[in-house]
């Protein structure tokens, strides 16, 4: 079965410091990579995604990400995080032929100024 | 466009009782997703449907929980009867097409005593 592994559960960074949270997943054929990120208190909301072409992609506020296919990688990576970064970040494979998302565990990011 | 709407947004019963969340996607969109998140077990995929009609509820966890879709406009999660091990957020999101990205409502946080 696919699964997507996080293993930065929790993150404290100070403000200006780069960040970088792994993602991997177990699916060898074509994927579809996404970041979501939710605030405290709100909901999910879409960072980047990649789908195809570039594997550097870009995304809100700062954020990108790389994939990676040797290793089956899909890290997340932003180069001077900020206060308002504060939250639960985490990384979803799209199932082949279907509409599902496998989400990982998440990763929380705590900011401080 | 409103997003994703869901209601209500907080929920507090009593063992036992019924419980019904609603969710209306955006309109357009022919993807409708149920999905659960807590502390021990992440965010969960329940339900999801395609133009209306159930997909996959693979991870419904049992037959107290149903879904519905009687419209394009509107979904609901009922549980019946609730336990307190259901107290969790729970989403609705949606999509326009196969593999796209999902938006995610607010949530309804549930707590059941």
């Amino acid at each position: 079965a696919q699964s997507v592994s996080q293993h930065n559960h929790h993150v404290i960074l100070s403000e200006a410091a780069s960040l970088e949270l792994g993602c991997n997943y177990s699916y060898g054929g074509t994927v579809n990579l996404f970041w979501y990120v939710q605030y405290p208190g709100q909901h999910l909301q879409l960072l980047l995604k990649y789908f195809s072409g570039d594997p550097l992609v870009k995304g809100i506020k700062g954020f990108e990400a790389e994939f990676i296919k040797s290793k089956f990688s899909f890290n997340l990576r932003k180069p001077s995080v900020q206060w308002s970064d504060t939250a639960e970040y985490f990384c979803a494979v799209n199932v082949p032929n279907t509409d599902k998302l496998i989400f990982g565990t998440g990763t929380r990011l705590q900011v401080f100024p | 466009d409103a997003g994703v709407i869901q209601s209500p947004r907080h929920e507090v019963t009593e063992m036992g009782q019924e419980v019904t969340l609603r969710c209306k996607p955006i309109s357009g969109h022919n993807s409708l997703f149920w999905y659960r998140q807590t502390m021990m077990r992440g965010l969960e995929l329940l339900i999801y449907f395609n133009n209306n009609v159930p997909i996959d509820d693979s991870g419904m966890p049992e037959d107290r929980f149903s879904a519905k879709m009687p419209n394009a406009s509107f979904s609901t999660l009922k549980i019946q009867p609730s336990e307190p091990r259901d107290s969790a957020v729970y989403f609705c999101a949606s999509s326009f097409g196969q593999k796209e990205t999902q938006y995610f409502g607010p949530g309804t946080r549930l707590l059941v005593l």
